[in-house]
């Protein structure tokens, strides 16, 4: 079972260079969300997708945008690219409309720097 | 607003020493509440978790209890090994409110 698959695993951006990263789920969960994780700090979360069609800023959406593609996938775009998004990117995606019991599950990151 | 405290590491013991990483949570309601592991490089994987008061949760012999009253979910584990060395990190969520500890990194030596 492939889970949650994030593309790409490594890049390196110079500033104001734009990129989207690629998440996709093969377990016909309706909720999908977008972290980040810097040291310290936890995860925090960027966007979150409740349903296919929708989508909902978190804690620290500046600087980012989001598409619920379809029901598998949810992308995240840096438009400017700016030292301060350098970080590792977490999707992670839950089932049954997002009911607060059960567990998200998580792929393996984008470790994204930012130059 | 939903946060959680989870104590500061980094954490280091032996072999078949007792684990306790402490956590505690303020929540608005009744959230769930859960710990996950994250071995270097991977994602978080779900540990265990707990869905309402006084609930035990556990797994590869890891505890946490959903204390209401100390608004606490404090990991356990009463001999660790060399592969429980990894970054723990304590959740809860409320609805689509998921809020993450800043997780404990827990290296256990031969």
């Amino acid at each position: 079972n492939a889970g949650v698959t994030q593309t790409p695993k490594f890049q390196v951006l110079k500033t104001g260079q734009s990129m989207t990263l690629q998440c996709a789920q093969d377990m016909n969960h309706n909720s999908m969300y977008w972290y980040r994780q810097d040291p310290g700090m936890g995860l925090r979360l960027i966007y979150y997708s409740a349903s296919e069609g929708t989508t909902d800023k978190g804690e620290v959406p500046n600087g980012y945008n989001v598409s619920r593609l379809n029901k598998r996938e949810f992308s995240l775009r840096l438009e400017s690219a700016a030292p301060s998004q350098t970080s590792v990117y977490f999707c992670a995606s839950r089932g049954e409309g997002g009911y607060s019991n059960q567990p998200q599950h998580f792929g393996d990151g984008t470790r994204l720097s930012i130059l | 607003g939903n946060s959680v405290t989870q104590m500061e590491g980094p954490v280091t013991l032996s072999e078949e020493a007792f684990l306790t990483i402490n956590c505690t949570y303020t929540a608005t309601g009744y959230p769930s509440l859960f710990w996950y592991v994250q071995y270097p490089g991977e994602g978080l994987q779900l540990l265990l978790k707990a869905t309402k008061a006084d609930d035990k949760g556990s797994n590869k012999g890891f505890e946490a209890t959903y204390r209401k009253e100390t608004t606490s979910f404090h990991l356990e584990k009463g001999s660790v090994q060399v592969s429980d060395s990894a970054v723990y990190f304590c959740a809860l969520s409320a609805l689509n409110d998921m809020r993450f500890g800043a997780g404990t990194r827990l290296t256990v030596k031969p």
